[in-house]
């Protein structure tokens, strides 16, 4: 099927530092998406982009969040300041189209907070 | 607000045994319903998905009915293999909605042994 790749697959910092974990998403797809997984526990959403804009955004996606695809390029995802709580596997996913089109995700990158 | 209940957190079979895994859910507006699969160190896989009332999705062996009267979307495959090992995911969508978040259930962990 059609491949998202995300970069780095593991990231550790420091409490406090920033972080910009990199989704590639497949090519022709106009809508991207962020997840975040805690280890052993379900699949929770965090935000969706389209047309350079954020769509919608959860509880989990504090202000200390940020996301952006400029110029088509990856599409990012940065936490500036880190905090203990933010250490989890972070997907990304994109599909073509919204509604009940398929969302396709990334290997996961691991960020660990120390 | 909308939500998908995964009624087995954890299913041990051993191969060739008859694998279900139960999705009900709940939508206020019009549900599309996926399942996906998740193997250890990897995001999510689509398998299939379904949006009318009685649509069958099915993929690599496994199927599953979308039933609007009992809300539901339950997962099966006849014959399971070691390779099946792995966490199941059904998830949640909204055909009017573009972009929108997916909803997932807690995850079933399914364990085949040889």
């Amino acid at each position: 099927g059609p491949k998202v790749l995300q970069i780095p697959s593991h990231q550790i910092i420091d409490m406090g530092q920033m972080v910009t974990l990199n989704c590639d998403p497949v090519s022709n797809h106009l809508y991207f998406y962020w997840y975040k997984q805690i280890l052993g526990q379900q699949m929770e959403f965090l935000v969706n982009f389209y047309n350079g804009k954020v769509m919608e955004k959860s509880k989990l996606f504090k202000d200390q969040f940020s996301v952006e695809r400029p110029d088509g390029s990856y599409f990012t995802l940065k936490i500036q300041p880190t905090a203990l709580e933010d250490s989890a596997v972070y997907f990304c996913a994109s599909s073509l189209w919204g509604g009940k089109d398929t969302q396709y995700f990334g290997p996961g990158t691991r960020l660990l907070v120390l | 607000g909308d939500s998908v209940t995964q009624t087995e957190g954890q299913v041990a079979l051993s191969e060739e045994d008859f694998l279900t895994i139960h999705c009900n859910y709940s939508a206020s507006g019009y549900p599309a319903l996926f399942w996906y699969v998740q193997y250890p160190g990897e995001g999510p896989q689509f398998l299939f998905r379904a949006s009318r009332d009685k649509e069958k999705g099915s993929s690599r062996g496994f199927e599953a009915t979308y039933d609007k009267g009992t809300t539901s979307f339950h997962l099966r495959k006849a014959s399971v293999q070691e390779s099946d090992s792995a966490v199941y995911y059904c998830a949640l969508g909204d055909l009017r909605q573009g972009g929108r978040a997916l909803i997932f259930g807690t995850g079933t962990t399914v364990s085949v042994s040889p």
